[in-house]
């Protein structure tokens, strides 16, 4: 079946840091790829997405690269801001309807 | 102008009870979406339904019951609640097509079981 793996949080980091949240998948077919961010008290937004392999999802200074060699779709920004505080999880989407996510990793990041 | 919505945003109730969550879409999607978030933030889909088609059900203990009066509608009731079900639950939907579509999501329902 499909599965998520990301990494465990919480992460901690100061201002301007550069954050990567890395993200791994199992999969039959051909999925797509999101992540997704929870504000606290929130629900979900879609931060980015990827439909196929070597695309890049793009939004509000994230990147996400769609590797199929090595099943990863990994996180990155490279200077974060205390508005990034959030639960980050990342997803997968394979002709079935379902979204399966991944446990989420929560991103505090000081002043 | 929200496109999904719920109600209510918190619910606490006794244990035993019957109660339930409404959910409406406004993005003319056709497919809908019930998720559990569990105290740890982990997310687990429990329903779908496609244009008032169950589509997905999860092992779901079948005290919870959905039901999609039309495309833009679907509600989840849960009778004889236990503490266990203590959890915030989002409503989602998106266009039709199982595989790259956006889902959009609820603010989410707080259930407490006390």
């Amino acid at each position: 079946g499909n599965s998520v793996t990301q990494m465990e949080g919480p992460v901690t980091l100061s201002e301007e840091a550069f954050l990567t949240i890395n993200c791994t998948y199992t999969a039959t077919g051909y999925p797509s790829l999101f992540w997704y961010v929870q504000y606290p008290g929130e629900g979900l937004q879609l931060l980015l997405k990827a439909t196929k392999a070597d695309d890049k999802g793009s939004n509000k200074g994230f990147e996400a690269t769609y590797r199929k060699e090595t099943t990863s779709f990994h996180l990155e920004k490279g200077s974060v801001q205390v508005s990034d505080s959030a639960v980050y999880f990342c997803a997968l989407s394979s002709n079935d309807y379902k979204l399966s996510f991944g446990a989420g990793t929560t991103v505090t990041v000081r002043a | 102008d929200t496109a999904v919505s719920q109600t209510p945003k918190y619910l606490v109730t006794q244990m035993g009870n019957d109660k339930s969550i409404k959910c409406e879409q406004n993005l003319g999607h056709d497919t809908m979406y019930w998720y559990k978030q569990d105290s740890k933030k982990f997310l687990k889909i429990m329903f779908s339904y496609n244009n008032k088609e169950l589509i997905i059900n999860e092992t779901v203990p079948n005290r919870f019951s959905p039901k999609s009066p039309d495309k833009a509608h679907l509600n989840l009731h849960i009778n004889s609640l236990e503490l266990g079900d203590s959890a915030v639950y989002f409503c989602a939907s998106s266009q039709a097509g199982p595989t790259g579509d956006t889902q959009y999501f609820g603010p989410g329902t707080r259930l407490t079981v006390l």
